[in-house]
């Protein structure tokens, strides 16, 4: 069935570093990969996306890369800040998004 | 923070019983889909509503139930609770043409306790 996999399931740079957090998809039909970030208690709160017609997007500190032929993307955080710790999950939709297991990136000052 | 609401915040119910969750969308949006999320995990996709109609179920049982109203706010049902059920419900609502690479905006979520 339809499965994402999400790579490391925690992760701790020292802040200034970058932070790389990776997925694979099952589903080859999938066409948008979104990414949400979740502080405890929070909703996620989606803050890059990628459709399938695009190999790479950039917002400020924010980059993602998809893979389509491999079924992977990655999400590039640089000049990691203490208030990006949280939880990050990547998910692959064709109309439902299918999620990852999320990684916990602890950013220490 | 998104346009999207849901009540209650916290419900606890005991084994057995019914709950209903809602869910309003936000303003412009069409389309809500409910997701369930245990703790330490990704949510899992329930189902979708587009236009009232569901577009789209996950793998959970019947008792799981949905509506979607004329002005495309939403209501989960949930029958027969189980200890399982424990989760924070989400819904998250998008654009408007119930694509498949539509965005969707969470809603803050309904933290269900079942004892």
């Amino acid at each position: 069935g339809e499965n994402v996999e999400q790579h490391p399931s925690t992760l701790s740079v020292q802040e200034g570093d970058s932070a790389v957090i990776k997925c694979t998809y099952s589903d080859s039909a999938s066409n948008y990969f979104p990414w949400y970030k979740q502080e405890l208690g929070k909703r996620p709160q989606l803050i890059i996306d990628i459709r399938s017609n695009v190999g790479e997007k950039k917002d400020q500190r924010i980059a993602v890369t998809l893979n389509k032929t491999a079924k992977h993307f990655s999400l590039h955080i640089t000049e990691t800040q203490p208030e990006d710790s949280a939880v990050y999950f990547c998910a692959a939709s064709m109309g439902k998004l299918i999620f990852g297991q999320g990684t916990e990136l602890s950013v220490k000052p | 923070e998104t346009g999207v609401t849901q009540s209650p915040t916290h419900l606890i119910k005991t084994r057995g019983q019914q709950v209903t969750l809602r869910c309003s969308s936000q303003s412009g949006h069409n389309t809500v889909s409910w997701y369930q999320q245990a703790l330490g995990q990704g949510p899992q996709f329930i189902f979708q509503y587009y236009r009232e109609e569901e577009n789209g179920r996950g793998n959970f049982p019947p008792r799981f139930s949905g509506l979607q109203f004329p002005n495309y706010s939403s209501e989960l049902n949930v029958n027969a609770l189980e200890l399982d059920d424990s989760a924070l419900y989400l819904c998250a609502s998008s654009g408007t043409s119930g694509g498949s690479t539509d965005t969707q905006y969470f809603g803050p979520g309904t933290r269900l306790t079942v004892l």
